[in-house]
């Protein structure tokens, strides 16, 4: 049982080439998640996932694309990537369903993307 | 819009000493108040509170909720080395379901 795996670990871009970071979580969870991490920032959420086939904008979605691939993998791209865009990226999955929304609200993350555009 | 504060940003104190971290939120429709442990990767899951007043406790951390100071607070206790982290609060708010809105997090650093 691995809980939620992230590739790559850490990435290099220059500016304006795409990429697109890996995640999957094998605890058969619902809803999944990215976020961004920066300095004194705390965690901000980019998009979510709350089901197979939904995916939401969160905080901070400019210049993000999601995709749900199945229950297991959420995918986050860069099309055009950005100095701004240098961050640790977190994926992490909940339990949460549509109706029983108080259980499971815990999230499991993933061990981070170290992303760095120049 | 949604917000969550942690203060102290930063801490250093010394083995065997307690501390006291907090997080105030202001949100809509608050549903719980959640803490987190982050070493070098990734957060990992201390707390839920959902109600105010009620303590939860796991070895040296404990944690409360005082939904009319719209606030929590997290005490460690006879601190150690391992302890030291960045310490997340995050609040269920309501702009985005039942989704998470983190605060920037508290560093501790503990010296022995």
């Amino acid at each position: 049982n691995a809980g939620v795996t992230q590739t790559p670990k850490f990435q290099v871009l220059k500016t304006g080439q795409s990429m697109t970071l890996q995640c999957a979580q094998d605890m058969n969870h619902n809803s999944m998640y990215w976020y961004r991490q920066d300095p004194g920032m705390g965690l901000r959420l980019i998009y979510y996932s709350a089901s197979e086939g939904t995916t939401d904008k969160g905080e901070v979605p400019n210049g993000y694309n999601v995709s749900r691939l199945n229950k297991r993998e959420f995918s986050l791209r860069l099309e055009s990537a950005a100095p701004s865009q240098t961050s640790v990226y977190f994926c992490a999955s909940s339990q949460t369903g549509l109706l029983n929304w108080r259980e499971g609200i815990e999230q499991y993350f993933g061990p981070g993307t170290r992303l760095t555009v120049t | 819009e949604d917000k969550v504060v942690q203060s102290p940003l930063s801490l250093v104190v010394h083995e065997g000493d307690t501390v006291t971290l907090n997080c105030s939120y202001e949100v809509t429709n608050f549903r719980s108040l959640l803490w987190y442990k982050q070493e070098k990767k990734a957060p990992t899951f201390l707390f839920m509170l959902t109600s105010s007043g009620i303590e939860k406790k796991s070895g040296r951390l404990s944690s409360i909720l005082d939904k009319k100071e719209l606030s929590s607070i997290l005490n460690i206790t006879a601190t150690q080395t391992g302890d030291s982290a960045i310490y997340l609060c995050a609040v269920e708010a309501h702009k985005y379901g039942n989704k998470l809105v983190f605060g920037a997090g508290t560093i501790l650093r503990v010296k022995s």
